[in-house]
């Protein structure tokens, strides 16, 4: 069956332009994680759907981030003015279960660079 | 707050060695510890997880143990191989996940 999805592959954007990413999570996985990768280093969590339940966005770093899932489906992760710090991988996973505890699926991720 | 650490950094290791990559963390509450590969230009793939009621799993070249005492779990690749060479990040999930931050691992042929 499909995997996780994520478009664009790539994104190259002026710095204080507004970007839009989206992931297309495994059909009929309720949990939806998206992280960041900065060029060689770790997974940096930034925001958790749960099935219904309201968002854990503790790991947003900022309010230019956000991110919403529509019918429990597919998330876009919304970045406005983007900085050149945003510059990263973006990558999203899902998961069949809830609470995290059980294996996430990985997209390929969206390679953001912010000139 | 949790935390997972995880060592070391880099490792380079001749063809058909065997590494060891170690991770500690500090809720006592995780009872699921996945290890995932990350190669170059891809998101991470699980490779081997375990759960907190086995000390051992093993699968052909990988195996991976659990001390729930020490709180702390470790990677083994035997007879490595050059397909082997990637990022790993092993995890450890309670209420949320926790990942560690990685482990570049070099095959020398």
């Amino acid at each position: 069956g499909a995997g996780v999805s994520q478009s664009p592959s790539n994104k190259v954007t002026e710095k204080g332009k507004d970007v839009e990413l989206r992931c297309d999570p495994i059909s009929g996985h309720t949990a939806l994680y998206w992280y960041r990768q900065s060029l060689g280093q770790g997974l940096e969590f930034l925001i958790y759907f749960q099935g219904n339940s309201a968002p854990d966005k503790s790991g947003l770093p900022s309010d230019r981030f956000s991110a919403e899932r529509t019918g429990g489906s597919v998330s876009t992760l919304t970045i406005q003015r983007t900085q050149q710090e945003d510059s990263a991988v973006y990558l999203c996973a899902s998961s069949p279960n809830l609470a995290g505890r059980e294996t996430q699926y990985f997209g390929p991720g969206t390679r953001l660079l912010v000139l | 707050g949790e935390n997972v650490e995880q060592h070391p950094s880099t490792l380079s290791v001749q063809e058909g060695d065997s590494a060891v990559i170690k991770c500690t963390y500090s809720d006592s509450a995780s009872n699921y510890f996945p290890w995932y590969k990350q190669e170059l230009g891809k998101g991470p793939q699980l490779i081997i997880d375990i759960r907190s009621n086995v000390g051992e799993k093993k699968d052909q070249r990988i195996a991976v143990t659990l001390n729930k005492t020490a709180k702390h779990f470790s990677l083994h690749i035997t007879e490595t191989q050059p397909e082997d060479s990637a990022v790993y990040f092993c995890a450890a999930s309670a209420s949320k996940i926790i990942f560690g931050s990685g482990t570049r691992l070099s095959i020398r042929p």
